[in-house]
């Protein structure tokens, strides 16, 4: 089992500039979670999806952040401009179908926006 | 007040000590509780579940006292690759959102 897979593992990237990070679930879980982490705020919940259709969005910091799940394999988070505040580390997660079913995360992606 | 709150530490112990942290939780909808556990510059892992009538893996215990809203862990006999940082996370009641804490920062020393 391959597990969360996400890419990339760093972005460096100038402010102003679209960032796409990407996810695969691991194949058979129903919900898929994005989470930011940083050290004044720890894992905040942005959005989650359940068998592709975005669940809970209220967690995404403003317009510019936007996410999609075409199919149950692949997920995309995007900034769309980027600015410094967004630095952090991104991790997408999933879980089976049930209730109480533990996360699953991905490596995460360390974004850095100059 | 954040919804899930956890002391940052870090809580520096000696080998073989016995440590407790403890978490406090403001949704009294909350249905369920976890720990999970994050190495330095990797991701969180499920260390444990935890039940209402509280439960036991090895070294680990965990504690839910629903009254006074917290969950506890208590590590026996610390061992040096327990230094980690220890997420409190908290289901929300009726969805999929879990909340974690800022985490609480445990060194074990040799």
């Amino acid at each position: 089992d391959a597990g969360v897979i996400q890419s990339p593992r760093h972005e460096v990237t100038e402010m102003g500039q679209e960032v796409t990070l990407r996810c695969k679930p691991i194949s058979g879980h129903d919900y898929l979670f994005w989470y930011r982490q940083t050290m004044m705020r720890g894992l905040e919940l942005l959005i989650y999806f359940n068998n592709n259709v975005p669940i809970d969005d209220s967690g995404m910091p403003e317009d510019r952040f936007s996410a999609k799940m075409p199919n149950a394999s692949f997920s995309t988070l995007k900034i769309q401009p980027s600015e410094p505040r967004d630095s952090a580390v991104y991790f997408c997660a999933s879980s089976l179908h049930s209730f109480n079913e533990k996360l699953f995360f991905g490596s995460g992606t360390q974004l850095s926006v100059l | 007040r954040k919804e899930v709150e956890q002391d940052p530490g870090p809580f520096n112990v000696p080998e073989g000590a016995t440590v407790a942290f403890n978490c406090t939780y403001s949704n009294s909808a909350s249905q369920s509780f976890f720990w999970y556990r994050q190495d330095c510059r990797k991701e969180p892992k499920l260390l444990m579940s935890v039940y209402s009538s509280g439960n036991e893996d090895g070294r680990f215990t965990a504690q839910l006292n629903r009254a006074s809203q917290y969950i506890s862990l208590l590590i026996r006999d610390s061992k040096l690759s327990d230094s980690a940082t220890y997420l409190c996370v908290v289901g929300r009641g009726g969805t999929y959102k879990y909340i974690f804490g800022t985490g609480t920062r445990l060194k074990v020393l040799a």
